[in-house]
């Protein structure tokens, strides 16, 4: 069954240094989110991916934030400048496109982001 | 703006006991979706059902079973013979009605199934 992949696991990271953070979505699929999960709380929209460009942020998404899909299959979440509150699962997902019924979101198994 | 309340913030519940899990949205789009997944201890979030808004036709899938009513905006989901491998945290999200449409995800609910 296609699966959303997502590397690393678990990063450790410094406060201030880049982390890049990766999924490799279902192949098929044309929409791609990336959600963040603070420990203990709700799961929250970070941003939605269309036809390689942006297609809607939340506010959690500001100018620390990218997202780029480098290679056609690579979708990546860039964090430029970590903070402590960055420290969070970050989860990966896909949907299928048009001329398909709308189905769920395939989230990844996450990646947990420590900022020490 | 879309919103999914779960006032439930933890249910515990002996093994072999049924249990309702409580969601109510809020939405203005006519056309729209609702989940739930399951988040086990180790960590990933695992799909359990999806319902369109023009289909509320309750649905049983083994011990699972899932009420939908649009008149109260919710959609709640029951456990039959709840068992220890239910013990999870449980969201419900919802969508628009577009094809990539965003989920909003409610607060959790916490299940601990006792042996």
């Amino acid at each position: 069954e296609p699966e959303v992949t997502q590397t690393p696991s678990h990063q450790v990271t410094q406060m201030g240094q880049e982390v890049i953070l990766r999924c490799v979505p279902i192949s098929n699929h044309l929409y791609f989110y990336w959600y963040r999960q603070i420990l203990g709380q709700k799961v929250e929209f970070l941003v939605s991916f269309y036809n390689n460009e942006i297609s809607e942020k939340s506010e959690i998404f500001d100018d620390q934030f990218s997202v780029e899909r480098p290679d056609g299959s690579n979708f990546t979440l860039k964090i430029r400048s970590t903070k402590l509150e960055d420290s969070a699962m970050y989860f990966c997902a896909s949907r299928p496109g048009q001329g398909i019924t709308n189905t769920e979101a395939f989230f990844g198994q996450g990646t947990r982001l420590t900022v020490v | 703006a879309q919103k999914v309340t779960q006032a439930q913030t933890e249910i515990s519940v002996v093994e072999k006991e049924d249990v309702t899990l409580d969601c109510v949205y809020e939405t203005r789009d006519t056309t729209y979706y609702l989940f739930w997944y399951k988040q086990p201890p180790s960590g990933e979030l695992v799909f359990l059902i999806r319902r369109n808004s023009f289909d509320e036709q309750n649905e049983i899938s083994g011990r699972y079973s899932w009420n939908f009513q649009k008149s109260t905006s919710s959609f709640n989901f029951t456990i039959t013979a709840s068992q220890v491998v239910d013990s999870a945290v449980y969201f419900c999200a919802l969508s628009g009605g577009g094809y990539g449409n965003k989920l909003v995800f409610g607060a959790g609910t916490i299940l601990r199934v006792k042996s």
